[in-house]
């Protein structure tokens, strides 16, 4: 039972122009949500997060949207650069008394052209 | 840089064979995860110590075990190999306070662990 989509597996973006990465969850007990980019032969890096009481969250180029109602959440990457393209995992979360679980996406390539 | 340190970065073993993969999480950091990353697939959650406990446990098979030591290093040992359990392994630690909204964790680069 996947908990997390990225029904996009992957995505090219001119550079310069607005990267959209899309994430749907069906599990409403989630409250936390995040996004991390993952380069070849490395961990995923955190980017950027949003709790369930708020709808945006930005920092410099990345803002991440969330709507509960639709069980939704979007990544907006602008301006796109080259060293953007990575594949980017959506994750989820339940907000603990200490730290929980992460329930991952699969994943969306992202490659920013030149 | 995570702070959180995996070794080996790869593996190569035979089936039915035993492996530990050993991971140093962040200093300061007390719970330490495992995932299991398949081929196109996100990352699978398998089990969470917390300060030398298991806090929980995911899709984690029973032919694999793991500990977290005093000292907050954690080790992995997947046995009785299968071809299947080709994958990347990653660790990953979390801050020694969760604030509310502050869930986040750092992820070592990985084992990659080839079973052949």
């Amino acid at each position: 039972d996947q908990q997390v989509k990225q029904n996009s597996p992957s995505l090219s973006v001119q550079e310069g122009r607005i990267s959209i990465l899309n994430c749907d969850y069906t599990n409403s007990m989630f409250d936390y949500f995040l996004w991390y980019k993952k380069y070849p032969a490395e961990g995923p890096t955190f980017l950027i997060s949003i709790s369930s009481i708020k709808d945006k969250n930005e920092d410099g180029r990345f803002t991440v949207f969330l709507n509960k109602s639709a069980k939704h959440l979007s990544l907006h990457i602008v301006p796109s650069q080259p060293g953007d393209s990575a594949v980017y995992f959506c994750a989820a979360s339940k907000l603990p008394g200490t730290a929980s679980k992460l329930t991952f996406g699969t994943g969306t390539r992202l490659q920013v052209t030149l | 840089d995570s702070g959180v340190t995996q070794t080996p970065k790869h593996l190569i073993t035979a089936t039915g064979q035993r492996v530990t993969l050993r991971c140093s999480p962040r200093s300061g950091d007390l719970s330490v995860y495992w995932y299991q990353q398949s081929l196109d697939q996100g990352l699978q959650f398998l089990i969470q110590y917390y300060n030398g406990e298991e806090r929980a446990k995911g899709n984690i098979l029973e032919r694999f075990s793991a500990q977290q030591f005093p000292d907050l290093h954690s080790e992995l040992n997947l046995s009785s190999l299968e071809l299947g359990d080709s994958a990347l392994y990653f660790c990953a630690s979390s801050p020694r306070t969760s604030v509310v909204a502050k869930n986040i964790q750092y992820f070592g680069a990985g084992t990659r662990l080839s079973v052949l």
